[in-house]
């Protein structure tokens, strides 16, 4: 079945840049998202991108898609604390459903 | 504002008690979701609506079943609730085949 992969943990130095990496295996995804979910809330949509592209910039996000290697990833440039939090890749063919990873837990140090 | 909200934050159930999840979104979405979520496993679905009175299963619907009798609102039952069932459980809301899912802030159920 479909599978979307993460590593669990990321810290990173306040100011530096935040790199969170995702694999997915459904080949037919047409869209891959990017959602945060801070202490205590539910899960917000971060940003997504259309299978089709292989960047899209919004503010201090890049994320960046390769899709030979079914490969996601999320830059978020000068992280600061309020950026710590975990971040969940999902998939979604194009039905109603979602796959989540199992999220990566960001940590920004003073 | 968009708002989906969960009856309870916190809930300790005994083992075999009939379990109560309860969700309510006032934004008119005609689909409605639960998950789990687990550490290391991300979110799982459990059942999802598209509609009052319908429902689907998810990929782990084993010891749970909902009820959508009206659309604002989405009730998952753990008719028996075991120790395996402790976890943090999420409602969400969508309208049709919108990118964005509301999540409720979760309620975190511990089974002793």
């Amino acid at each position: 079945g479909e599978d979307v992969e993460q590593s669990l943990f990321l810290s990173v130095r306040e100011g530096d840049s935040s790199v969170i990496n995702c694999t997915y295996t459904d080949s037919s995804s047409t869209y891959l998202y990017w959602y945060k979910q801070e202490p205590g809330a539910g899960l917000q949509l971060l940003t997504y991108i259309f299978s089709n592209m292989d960047m899209k910039q919004d503010q201090r996000l890049t994320v960046l898609l390769n899709k030979k290697d079914k490969h996601l990833s999320l830059r978020i440039a000068d992280t600061q604390t309020g950026d710590s939090a975990i971040y969940f890749c999902a998939e979604r063919e194009g039905g109603q459903n979602f796959v989540f990873g199992p999220g990566t837990r960001l940590s920004v140090l003073p | 504002d968009v708002k989906v909200t969960q009856s309870s934050r916190y809930l300790v159930k005994r083992t075999g008690e009939k379990v109560f999840l309860e969700c309510v979104q006032d934004m008119d979405h005609e689909n409605m979701f639960w998950y789990r979520q687990d550490p290391g496993l991300g979110l799982r679905l459990i059942y999802f609506s598209y509609d009052v009175k319908m429902k689907e299963k998810g990929d782990i619907p084993e010891g749970y079943s909902v009820s959508r009798e009206k659309k604002e609102r989405f009730s998952l039952i753990l008719e028996s609730a075991s120790t395996n069932q402790t976890s943090m459980y999420l409602c969400a809301s969508r309208t049709g085949a919108a990118h964005e899912q509301y999540f409720g802030p979760g309620t975190r159920l511990t089974v002793t």
